[in-house]
Parts: C-alpha cells; structure tokens; sequence
C-alpha cells in the first residue's frame, strides 16, 4: 500500500451538502496534516495533529472541521462550503513535527458548486 | 517579506540544466526543502538543506544555500522530459508548519 492516502480523488459538492475527506497513512508515523492548495496561494497549512491531539489551527472557518481518531485517520468534515473553497486538499504525515520530512498524500481536489 | 518567493514558471530545453530560485523568509529557519509535484500527484521530497550548509549534491540534483541573503537555488543536471512538475521550495520556521513558495512549472522541451 501506498504510503499516504486520500479518498474520494475528486468531489463535488453543493454548498448545503456535507462531506468528508479521508486520510490514512500506512507509515507509522505519529503527526499528521491538512494543506490546500489553490491556483491563487502557495500551500496553505490548515491543521496539525500530533499523537492525535490538535496543536495548530491556522484560523481556519469552522466549516472545516478536523478529526483525528488514531495516528493513522485523519479526516476533514466539510459542510455549507463556498465555491472558493474549491481546492486541491492534501494531506501529509511526519515522524513527529521537527524538521523531518513530510510525506504528502496525492490529493482531493475538491470542487463547490 | 513574509512570502516564499519563487518565479512562477522554467522552459527548458532536453539536456540542458535548470535553475529554479527561491528568496525565503526567515533567516533562523533551520530546514529548507524543495519539493516535486506530478500532474495529478500530491508533493514529493526531492532533497532538503540544513541552514548550516552552503551546498549539497544528490545525483543530478544540487542545491545551493545563501543565508545572507536568503537565497535557495535548485539545479537539475542533464533535464530530461520526466522532470517536468512543478517545483515547490519551503523554509520549516518553527516545529508546527512548514512555509511553501507558490511553485515553480518546470516545462522540459524535446
């Protein structure tokens, strides 16, 4: 199995509807991440957890909202969004939260309709 | 500034070399990485730097290190067609985020 991975690959959804974006990491890794990355800003962190516990919430609107079960889960429920909410979701995952490298997931491009 | 700052997009030619910039922001960053992306793929590692180093080399990857002036370049030896993606530079500036550029498009032509 792949080391990070996203499901669904593509969404579309309208804004009432709710969501979710699933990640799992087959790495053993213990911190995990939420990126967008849209065609108008560099990579944008969104959240952080480490040992399931959350330490970073770049102010974020509370129409995201993260879960992080276990180390290896993580998940982003999604609900009245706005079309410029459409993105590209990345997840990631790291051994800690130092300077070690972060392993990306390939993705959910996400569009709201 | 307050941005990773990299220009938006490299035409090469087959077997020639590429440069891609980057002026980051923080001059106590202790990381910085440069990052390969695919169509359709999320981000890959290609090689990282530790601040106290001017230079490292992998293969045909070499990567230069200005701290004074906060410069960070990526050079790909021999380009080949597979190397088209872009190319993101990021500085880690504090052990919760990392900071990403935009992304260099690297286009490699036959």
């Amino acid at each position: 199995e792949t080391g990070v991975t996203q499901t669904p690959r593509h969404l579309v959804m309208g804004m009432t509807n709710k969501k979710s974006l699933k990640c799992e990491q087959h790495l053993g890794h213990n911190a995990m991440y939420w990126y967008k990355q849209s065609a108008k800003k560099p990579l944008e962190l969104m959240f952080v957890y480490s040992l399931e516990e959350r330490v970073e919430n770049n102010s974020v609107p509370s129409r995201f909202s993260p879960e992080c079960p276990n180390s290896s889960h993580l998940f982003l429920h999604l609900h009245t969004l706005q079309p410029e909410d459409s993105a590209l979701y990345l997840c990631a995952s790291s051994q800690d939260m130092g300077p070690g490298e972060l392993f990306f997931g390939e993705g959910s491009r996400l569009t709201v309709l | 500034g307050e941005d990773v700052e990299q220009s938006l997009f490299l035409s090469v030619r087959e077997g020639d070399s590429s440069v891609i910039n980057c002026t980051y922001t923080d001059s106590s960053s202790t990381y910085l990485y440069w990052y390969k992306q695919e169509p359709g793929a999320g981000l890959q590692l290609l090689t990282y730097i530790f601040s106290n180093m001017d230079m490292k080399q992998d293969q045909r990857l070499t990567v230069l290190l200005n701290k004074k002036d906060k410069h960070l370049s990526l050079r790909i030896a021999d380009t080949q067609t597979g190397d088209s993606a872009i190319y993101f530079c990021a500085e880690r500036w504090n052990n919760n985020d990392m900071r990403f550029g935009a992304g260099t498009r690297l286009t490699v032509k036959p």
